[in-house]
């Protein structure tokens, strides 16, 4: 079946400091991948989409800026949050689908980040 | 703009017993629907996606149905398991658009 790699599973960083998150589909293309950030005990938040070889698409409220997102192949998506602040400590996961009719969403295993 | 609650939003069962999670969504033009499970700290396991012409979806103790019409999806878990506790969301895809998620409900079966 689909296989999503997210890396690194757990972060911990100084204030100011930026960290990038690798969100890899290891067995299908995905052609889109999706971010999302989830606050303790609360569902999932989109917070982009991105497709291959195109900007991501930021949901409303969502600083692109501080959020950076970048898809330059068909297998992998990286999300950086740039000069992190505690605030933005959460879990954040990626889910990648391919083009094939099913559109199956799969997940990767999320990444803690813990800014300090 | 598409809108997804899910009752309840926790359950505490016995081992053993069968039950119903509950999945309603505000605008029926979807294009499928998908349960998930998350255990805590985890990511997003897929038990069963449904497409928008397909009534049910069943995979070993799970039975997933869909009516599209009045906007609701249910998850059946038959011989619940001490295993089986974990978060449930179901998150709802209609066409051209991207997956809105439930808020999920918290089932703990207790052994």
């Amino acid at each position: 079946g689909a296989v999503v790699s997210q890396h690194p599973s757990r972060v911990i960083c100084k204030s100011g400091t930026s960290v990038k998150i690798e969100c890899r589909s290891l067995d299908f293309q995905a052609t889109t991948m999706f971010w999302y950030r989830q606050f303790p005990k609360k569902s999932l938040m989109l917070m982009a989409t991105s497709n291959e070889g195109s900007k991501a698409t930021y949901e409303q409220g969502v600083e692109k800026d501080k959020f950076l997102i970048n898809h330059a192949s068909l297998t992998l998506s990286t999300l950086t949050v740039t000069s992190a602040h505690p605030e933005d400590s959460s879990f954040y996961i990626c889910s990648a689908t391919d083009s094939a009719g099913a559109n199956v969403l799969t997940f990767g295993a999320g990444s803690r980040l813990t800014v300090l | 703009k598409q809108e997804v609650t899910q009752i309840p939003a926790a359950l505490s069962v016995p081992e053993g017993e069968n039950l119903v999670l509950n999945c309603s969504f505000t605008d029926s033009a979807i294009y499928n629907l998908q349960w998930f499970r998350q255990d805590p700290g985890k990511g997003l396991t897929s038990l069963l996606l449904i497409q928008s012409s397909q009534r049910e979806q069943t995979s070993g103790r799970l039975n997933a149905s869909l009516d599209k019409s009045s906007g609701r999806s249910t998850l059946y878990i038959a011989a619940s398991q001490p295993g089986d506790s974990a978060t449930y969301l179901c998150a709802v895809r209609n066409y051209g658009q991207n997956f809105v998620f439930g808020p999920g409900t918290r089932l703990s079966v207790l052994p």
